[in-house]
C-alpha cells in the first residue's frame, strides 16, 4: 500500500520569499501524486498533479512541483509567496491497479508574515 | 454553480442522536467519497462509491452508514453519535476510482457532538 510523509508540520515564511514544501512517498510502482491546498474553513482545492511525463509540473496560483523518483519525493515550490497563500497544504499519493484510494499526508501549515 | 455541495455546513448535536449529511455533485463523476478530518487536520477516507456500488469501506464503526441513491448523491447517516465523532466531514467526487482520478472536494460539514 502507498504512503506519504510531509516532514514539516508548520512553516513560516515572509511575504515575497520563496517556498518549498516537502513530500516523500512510498510506493513500489509509479505513483500518482497530488498537491491540495485547504484555506481556513474551506474544502480542499487541487493545486497540481503528476501522473507521467515531464517531472516538473506547473499548477495553479504560481505553484510547481518536481517529481524525483530517486528520492521518492514530490516537493512543492513557489518563487514568491503572497499573504493569501497562508493555508494548509496536503500531498497525496494514489496508485493504479492497487488500493483504489488516495492516501494523504498529515499536511503542512503555511504561515506568511507581512 | 457549485461542483460538490454538502448540507448542512454546520451541525451541532447531542451525544446519542442520529444525524445525516448530504452530498451532491454536478460534475458527472461516477465515484464519490466520504472523508473525515480530525482536529489535527488529518484526512482519512471512510467510504467510496463507484456507480452506486460500495468499493471502499475503511475501518469505520457500523454506526456510520453511507447511502448512494444515484451517481450524483452520496449521503452519510450516523447513529448514536459520540463525542469522538466531532470532526469535519468532506465529500468528494472523481471520474474513475480514487487511485488515479483527480478528486474534487466539497466545502465540508463541521460536526460538533456535545
Amino acid at each position: 500500500a502507498q504512503s506519504v510523509t510531509q516532514p514539516d508540520i508548520h512553516i513560516t515564511v515572509s511575504e515575497g520569499a520563496s517556498l518549498e514544501l516537502r513530500c516523500n512517498y512510498s510506493y513500489g510502482a509509479t505513483p500518482y501524486l497530488f498537491w491540495y491546498v485547504q484555506s481556513p474553513g474551506q474544502g480542499l482545492q487541487l493545486l497540481l498533479k503528476y501522473f507521467s511525463g515531464d517531472t516538473l509540473v506547473q499548477g495553479i496560483k504560481g505553484f510547481e512541483a518536481e517529481f524525483k523518483r530517486s528520492q521518492s519525493s514530490f516537493n512543492l515550490r513557489k518563487p514568491s509567496v503572497h499573504w493569501s497563500d497562508a493555508a494548509e497544504y496536503f500531498c497525496a499519493v494514489g496508485a493504479q491497479g492497487g488500493s483504489e484510494k488516495l492516501v494523504f499526508g498529515k499536511g503542512t501549515k503555511l504561515t506568511v508574515n507581512p | 454553480d457549485t461542483a460538490v455541495s454538502q448540507t448542512p455546513k454546520y451541525l451541532v448535536t447531542q451525544m446519542g442522536n442520529d444525524k445525516s449529511i448530504k452530498c451532491e455533485q454536478n460534475l458527472g463523476h461516477d465515484t464519490m467519497y466520504w472523508y473525515k478530518q480530525d482536529s489535527k487536520k488529518f484526512l482519512k477516507i471512510m467510504f467510496s462509491y463507484n456507480n452506486k456500488e460500495l468499493i471502499i469501506n475503511e475501518t469505520v464503526p457500523n454506526r456510520f452508514s453511507p447511502k448512494s441513491p444515484d451517481k450524483a448523491h452520496l449521503n452519510l447517516h450516523i447513529n448514536s453519535l459520540e463525542l469522538g465523532d466531532s470532526a469535519v466531514y468532506f465529500c468528494a467526487s472523481s471520474l474513475g476510482t480514487g487511485g488515479t482520478g483527480t478528486q474534487y472536494f466539497g466545502p465540508g460539514t463541521r460536526l460538533l457532538v456535545l
